[in-house]
């Protein structure tokens, strides 16, 4: 079974600029997530997406963040404009369901450095 | 809100010795899960083991065993034979919904 991909792995923007991450879940998975990684820190949900419709998005910065999951499968997250503490390491996540007890699955992650 | 703490930044154990990572978990709620993911270096989190609030039996999954004291909130991750392929980040997280993580714990297994 393949696991959760991302790409791209790295990327290296200077600050302003925008940046798009892309994930694919697990198939079957209907819950997605995006977490935000800071160096020396555990993961932070961003936001939470069951099939297309959003679950929870309260941690997601909006005024330069945003997030979609057209058709429930793919999703992609943009950063507009960057700044630099968004430095991190962009994860993104899936499970069958949305129970308390979900595992979840993590891809490899995106590293992004704003400069 | 719920809290997860993880006191030891770091821990260090010799191959096929025994070590022991710290967590506790805050939370008002009583039903709850607990989870220890671990990260190995450019590697993705895979889950260790996952424990119910509810349930009194300490979950085991072959060396990986917690010790769950409810009252104490103290959810604590024991490696037992540690391996060369332990070394890893290693984060307790709690969910009642959203999975909420602590800051890892990086544990060294020296040969």
């Amino acid at each position: 079974e393949a696991g959760v991909a991302q790409s791209p792995r790295y990327k290296i923007i200077e600050k302003r600029q925008s940046v798009a991450f892309w994930c694919n879940p697990i198939s079957g998975h209907a819950t997605l997530y995006w977490y935000q990684q800071i160096l020396g820190q555990g993961p932070k949900l961003l936001i939470q997406f069951q099939n297309n419709g959003v679950v929870d998005d309260s941690q997601l910065p909006k005024d330069r963040f945003s997030a979609e999951r057209l058709k429930g499968v793919d999703s992609t997250l943009k950063i507009q404009p960057a700044k630099l503490e968004d430095s991190a390491v962009y994860l993104c996540a899936s499970s069958l369901g949305t129970s308390n007890s979900e595992t979840q699955y993590f891809g490899p992650g995106t590293r992004l450095l704003v400069l | 809100a719920q809290t997860v703490t993880q006191s030891q930044p770091e821990m260090s154990v010799q191959e096929a010795e025994t070590v022991t990572l710290s967590c506790t978990y805050d939370t008002s709620e009583s039903d709850y899960y607990l989870f220890w993911y671990k990260q190995p270096p450019s590697r993705q989190m895979i889950l260790v083991i996952r424990q119910e609030a509810y349930k009194q039996q300490n979950a085991t999954e072959n060396r990986f065993s917690v010790n769950f004291q409810k009252a104490a909130k103290s959810f604590s991750l024991k490696i037992s034979d540690s391996q060369l392929g332990d070394a890893a980040m290693y984060f307790c997280g709690g969910s009642q919904g959203n999975l909420i993580f602590g800051k890892g714990t990086k544990l060294s297994v020296k040969p």
